[in-house]
């Protein structure tokens, strides 16, 4: 079974740009969740999606975004690009309702802002 | 508010010696508490995983000893081997919350 696939895999994006990143969840499963990983801060919680429905959503701006299809997959979605939203976005899949773990990563997408 | 505290942030061990990173919690409300392994270019990888109603759940050489009294857990690896550095996170998780991470553990085992 394939597993969880996020692409692209490196973005260079200048600042105020918006920016679309997407995952592709493992067959069969229908929550999808997004987490944002930096050397200072470790992984923080975006959000989470089930049945193309937002059931969750962590601290961060108005400026994170995502949303899912009726197959599953998802995009996130970040507008106005700041110096401080380059990080590792890590994408992961769940069978479970409600983002219950356990929790299958991607390997992320790069995106460095300049 | 850090809900998962990690320690320590960078750990440098021997060959076949044993590794240990300690995680400790506030919320009484999480209910399964596992880790996760990270290598550099990859996601992190589930590793292994414990409810609060064992104190101890074993792996392998891996092993998590698990305090509920203290809000505490831990991860011990066995015999660590050079393939085992990687990035250590534990986690925690409750039906109302979504998975919660540690600040991570740079493990690096050297022969």
């Amino acid at each position: 079974k394939a597993g969880v696939t996020q692409t692209p895999r490196y973005l260079i994006k200048t600042r105020g740009q918006q920016v679309t990143l997407s995952c592709s969840p493992i067959s069969g499963h229908r929550s999808v969740s997004w987490y944002q990983q930096t050397p200072g801060q470790g992984l923080q919680f975006l959000f989470e999606y089930f049945s193309e429905t937002q059931r969750n959503k962590g601290n961060f701006p108005g400026r994170f975004s995502g949303r899912q299809f009726s197959n599953s997959r998802s995009e996130m979605n970040v507008s106005t690009l700041e110096l401080g939203d380059s990080a590792l976005y890590l994408c992961a899949s769940s069978s479970n309702t409600g983002g219950n773990p356990p929790l299958h990563f991607g390997n992320g997408t790069r995106l460095t802002v300049t | 508010q850090q809900q998962v505290k990690q320690s320590p942030q960078s750990l440098i061990v021997q060959k076949g010696g044993i590794s240990i990173i300690n995680c400790a919690y506030e919320n009484t409300a999480f209910d399964y508490f596992p880790w996760y392994q990270q290598f550099p270019g990859k996601g992190p990888a589930l590793l292994i995983a414990i409810r609060p109603d064992v104190s101890e759940k074993k792996e392998g050489r891996f092993t998590i000893s698990f305090n509920k009294s203290a809000k505490q857990f831990s991860l011990h690896i066995m015999d660590s081997q050079p393939g085992d550095s990687a990035t250590y996170f534990c986690a925690a998780f409750s039906g109302n919350t979504p998975l919660v991470f540690g600040k991570g553990t740079r493990l690096s085992v050297i022969a």
